[in-house]
């Protein structure tokens, strides 16, 4: 079974300029996580699809921030403008409601902000 | 929103020692604890969970130990090996809402 794949895996980028992170779940798995984790900290949960749908997005700065999971698999995570404190590893994760209940995580994208 | 206490924030074992860390929970509707293991530049994965319903869970040298009353569990590795060397999250969730982390432990098992 293919793990959770993202891309890239490394962003620098300037203040102010935007950012997309994709993430492919593991197949058949409808529930997608984001996660932002910051050096020295856990993850921290940014959004939670349902298939197509968001479930709880609480924790997104959605004044910079934005997710889309179209079609109920890939995902996206934009940030647009970023900011110093937006350096950080994003995580993105998926679960099969249906099984154990396992998390499984991607390797996650290292974006640095300057 | 501290949900989770976690300790110590760093921990350093002798080849072969066991290595203990602590983590602390205040919802009591939690009800899968699992421990995840990370190694830089990888994503967490899952090192072992258990439910509320048992006090403690074995596999190979990993242990955990759960103290529902005290609202308190525990990861034991046992004959700690340098290749053990990661940061440790424990981890709690309440039916299908989504994992709340701890803030992890860095653990070096020295020769």
């Amino acid at each position: 079974e293919a793990g959770v794949a993202q891309s890239p895996r490394y962003k620098i980028i300037e203040k102010r300029q935007s950012v997309a992170f994709w993430c492919n779940p593991i197949s058949g798995h409808a529930t997608l996580y984001w996660y932002q984790q910051i050096l020295g900290q856990g993850p921290k949960l940014l959004i939670q699809f349902q298939n197509n749908g968001v479930v709880d997005d609480s924790q997104l700065p959605k004044d910079r921030f934005s997710a889309e999971r179209l079609k109920g698999v890939d995902s996206t995570l934009k940030i647009q403008p970023a900011k110093l404190e937006d350096s950080a590893v994003y995580l993105c994760a998926s679960i099969n409601t249906g099984t154990s209940g396992e998390q499984y995580f991607g390797p996650g994208t290292r974006l640095t902000v300057t | 929103q501290q949900q989770v206490k976690q300790s110590p924030q760093s921990l350093i074992v002798q080849k072969g020692g066991i290595s203990i860390i602590n983590c602390a929970y205040e919802n009591t509707a939690f009800d899968y604890f699992p421990w995840y293991q990370q190694f830089p530049g990888k994503g967490p994965a899952l090192l072992i969970a258990i439910r509320p319903d048992v006090s403690e869970k074995k596999e190979g040298r990993f242990t955990i130990s759960f103290n529902k009353s005290a609202k308190q569990f525990s990861l034991h590795i046992m004959d700690s090996q340098p290749g053990d060397s990661a940061t440790y999250f424990c981890a709690f969730r309440s039916g299908n809402t989504p994992l709340v982390f701890g803030k992890g432990t860095r653990l070096s098992v020295i020769a």
